[in-house]
């Protein structure tokens, strides 16, 4: 079975700075997909980014960015000039190629101070 | 677009009522997906459809039904439920099973 850990609960980061969430995972399964999820208070779930596991190139979307590190399991979102819509809960999330299912993190709450 | 709507936004319901929860998303999408969600935690899978059939039920009670009357929408029906089935419940959809999700905007479901 697939887990997703995300240690840290809660994250604070000032306006326009860079912030770091982390998240491991624990697989056997060499096909996969990773994906980053963000609810804000409204509680709309808004996929951030995508990572297929085959592909050495890290994913970016604008100012969200991953370094997906394949060896160690490791996933990390990189948000850099943090804005005051950032803040929400993050999900990391994990697929296995073949499965429907998302499997996730449980989750860190991200508040971004002005 | 990548839009899924889903009505109503907000329910309250007694115990011995029905009621039913819809979605919907014209993306061509063929897989198609319900999670329960308490505040503060992941969402929990409960169904999934793919290309209107049921492919996945993750032991919900019978309860809850799912419904995927076509290709658009996705139907999800309540009856005699527990103060503890109140919480939010998602609707998502994928273009196929093992592509990215997207999420609706959630209903928020109390039960009294």
């Amino acid at each position: 079975a697939q887990t997703v850990t995300q240690s840290q609960p809660e994250m604070s980061v000032q306006e326009a700075e860079t912030v770091t969430l982390s998240c491991t995972y624990d697989t056997s399964e060499s096909n996969y997909y990773l994906f980053w999820y963000k609810q804000p208070p409204s509680r709309q779930m808004i996929l951030v980014i995508r990572q297929e596991a085959y592909k050495q190139q890290n994913a970016t979307e604008n100012r969200f960015s991953v370094n997906f590190q394949k060896a160690a399991k490791s996933f990390s979102l990189k948000i850099s000039d943090s804005q005051l819509g950032d803040t929400a809960m993050y999900f990391c999330a994990f697929m296995k190629g073949a499965n429907s299912k998302l499997t996730f993190g449980k989750g860190i709450t991200l508040s971004v101070r002005p | 677009d990548t839009e899924v709507t889903q009505t109503p936004k907000h329910l309250v319901m007694g115990m011995t009522n029905k009621k039913s929860l819809k979605c919907e998303q014209h993306m061509g999408h063929r897989a198609m997906y319900w999670y329960k969600q308490k505040a503060k935690k992941p969402p929990e899978l409960m169904f999934v459809y793919s290309y209107e059939k049921l492919s996945i039920n993750e032991s919900v009670p019978s309860r809850f039904s799912p419904e995927c009357p076509n290709s658009s929408l996705l139907n999800l029906h309540l009856h005699a439920l527990q103060p503890e089935d109140s919480a939010l419940y998602l609707c998502a959809s994928a273009y196929r099973v093992n592509w990215e999700q997207y999420f609706g905007p959630g209903t928020r479901l109390t039960v009294t």
